[in-house]
């Protein structure tokens, strides 16, 4: 079974900061992606940024970036420029590939919470 | 992104009656629609997995008379907890995948279930 780690409950970053937030995860597949869900006090989850373990560019979306070391199974997101509405609870998530029963599901890491200071 | 709305928002019910929660997916034909539970600060566990016109799947150690799972069309998924308890207090949250390799899942907004 895949499993996800998000080590860091809580970080703290000041506004127009960069931040890193760590995850790692454990899987024998070799096809899968990766993805960063945003959950702001109104609970409703945000896809922040995907990565495909197929492609060895690190994703990028605007103040987003990851950091994908596969062999590492390492998967972090830093946050640049880092804005008070940036505040949020963030899971990391793992879906495998194609095909399978489990096709589709998403694995939650345990989230962290990111406090921006102004 | 698509829009995926839920119904109730918020409900209270008391120990041992059914709520019945709504999952829509408003502007493309959902296949299949997962639905997760989670507990305050902690994460979101997936409890099942919905596909329209067959019966749902559902994870390990989640009580599939208890939560009962209808994915009667493209559009729409149902999650009914019958007999609820305090324990069942939560927040329930919905996604929706339009299919495809490279799909993305959206999620609903969350339906927070209080027991008395």
């Amino acid at each position: 079974a895949q499993t996800v780690t998000q080590s860091q409950p809580e970080m703290s970053v000041q506004e127009a900061e960069t931040v890193t937030l760590s995850c790692t995860y454990d899987t024998s597949e070799s096809d899968y992606y990766l993805f960063w869900y945003k959950q702001p006090p109104s609970r409703q989850m945000i896809l922040v940024i995907r990565q495909e373990a197929y492609k060895q560019q690190n994703a990028t979306e605007n103040r987003f970036s990851v950091n994908f070391q596969k062999a590492a199974k390492s998967f972090s997101l830093k946050i640049s420029d880092s804005q008070l509405g940036d505040a949020a609870m963030y899971f990391c998530a793992y879906r495998r590939g194609v095909g399978g029963t489990s096709y589709g599901k998403l694995t939650f890491g345990q989230g962290t919470i990111l406090t921006v200071h102004p | 992104g698509a829009v995926v709305s839920q119904h109730p928002s918020r409900v209270i019910c008391k120990s041992g009656t059914s709520v019945k929660i709504e999952c829509r997916s408003l502007d493309f034909q959902a296949t299949t629609m997962f639905w997760y539970r989670q507990f305050p600060k902690q994460s979101l566990m997936l409890m099942a997995t919905s596909n329209e016109g067959s019966k749902a799947t559902y994870e390990q150690g989640v009580e599939k008379d208890k939560f009962l799972i209808n994915h009667a069309s493209l559009t729409l998924s149902t999650l009914t907890v019958t007999s609820a308890h305090p324990e069942d207090s939560s927040f329930y949250i919905c996604s929706t995948r339009a299919g495809g390799r490279a799909d993305t899942q959206y999620f609903g907004p969350g339906t927070r279930l209080t027991v008395l």
